[in-house]
């Protein structure tokens, strides 16, 4: 059974440092990695989105890596903002499943002005 | 880009109610959509996954007579929580797959948060 774990739980940075957040899911046998942004009370914004067949995709201040092999994925935030403070959740779409991801239980990001 | 719509938002119900959400993906047709089910401070479980034309699938512990799926159209899914009690109060997201393949992107609803009292 695939399990998605995150860490840290939780982050605490000042405004302007770069940081990474951490991933790691059990089984390698994935069509694709997820990571989300999640307000307080809202819903989820997609972030990035890699197929396994991708190492990294970038989007702006962001960047997330893929090694499938050791079922690991990280997400790169540079020049952090206030802005940036939310939960993060990354998650997987495993082989076999019917094509619904499977969330870790996210980190959750304080970025100090 | 494609969007997943959620309705209500909010809805606050007294014990013994049904209460009726809806997922609808606005320019996308979703065979496929999953309802997801969130507690505070916890991540989302699936609940189940609901196939257009078909009966939904259900996720272990999670009681198909209780949360009644249907997806009736290929832009629309809904979820009623039947006889609704204070423990049902949740957060509630629906997302729907665009494409029909399994690594298509998911698409997230805004969520609905029940609280039964």
């Amino acid at each position: 059974k695939q399990e998605v774990t995150q860490i840290p739980a939780a982050l605490s940075v000042p405004e302007g440092e770069n940081l990474v957040l951490n991933c790691s899911f059990t089984d390698s046998a994935i069509y694709n990695l997820q990571w989300f942004r999640q307000d307080p009370g809202k819903g989820l914004t997609s972030l990035l989105l890699i197929q396994s067949s991708q190492r990294e995709q970038t989007s702006g201040r962001l960047n997330a890596s893929l090694d499938k092999s050791s079922g690991r994925s990280t997400l790169y935030i540079a020049a952090s903002q206030p802005g940036d403070s939310a939960t993060y959740l990354c998650a997987v779409v495993s082989w076999g499943s019917q094509g619904n991801l499977i969330f870790g239980k996210g980190t959750k990001l304080s970025v100090k002005p | 880009g494609a969007v997943v719509s959620q309705h209500p938002s909010r809805v606050i119900c007294k014990s013994g109610t049904s209460v009726k959400i809806e997922c609808r993906s606005l320019d996308f047709q979703a065979t496929t959509m999953f309802w997801y089910r969130q507690f505070p401070k916890q991540s989302l479980m699936l609940m189940a996954t609901s196939n257009e034309g078909s009966k939904a699938t259900y996720e272990q512990g999670v009681e198909k007579d209780k949360f009644l799926i249907n997806h009736a159209s290929l832009t629309l899914s809904t979820l009623t929580v039947a006889s609704a009690h204070p423990e049902d109060s949740s957060f509630y997201i629906c997302s729907a797959r665009q494409g029909v393949p399994l690594n298509s992107p998911l698409h997230f609803g805004n969520g609905t948060r029940l609280t039964v009292t």
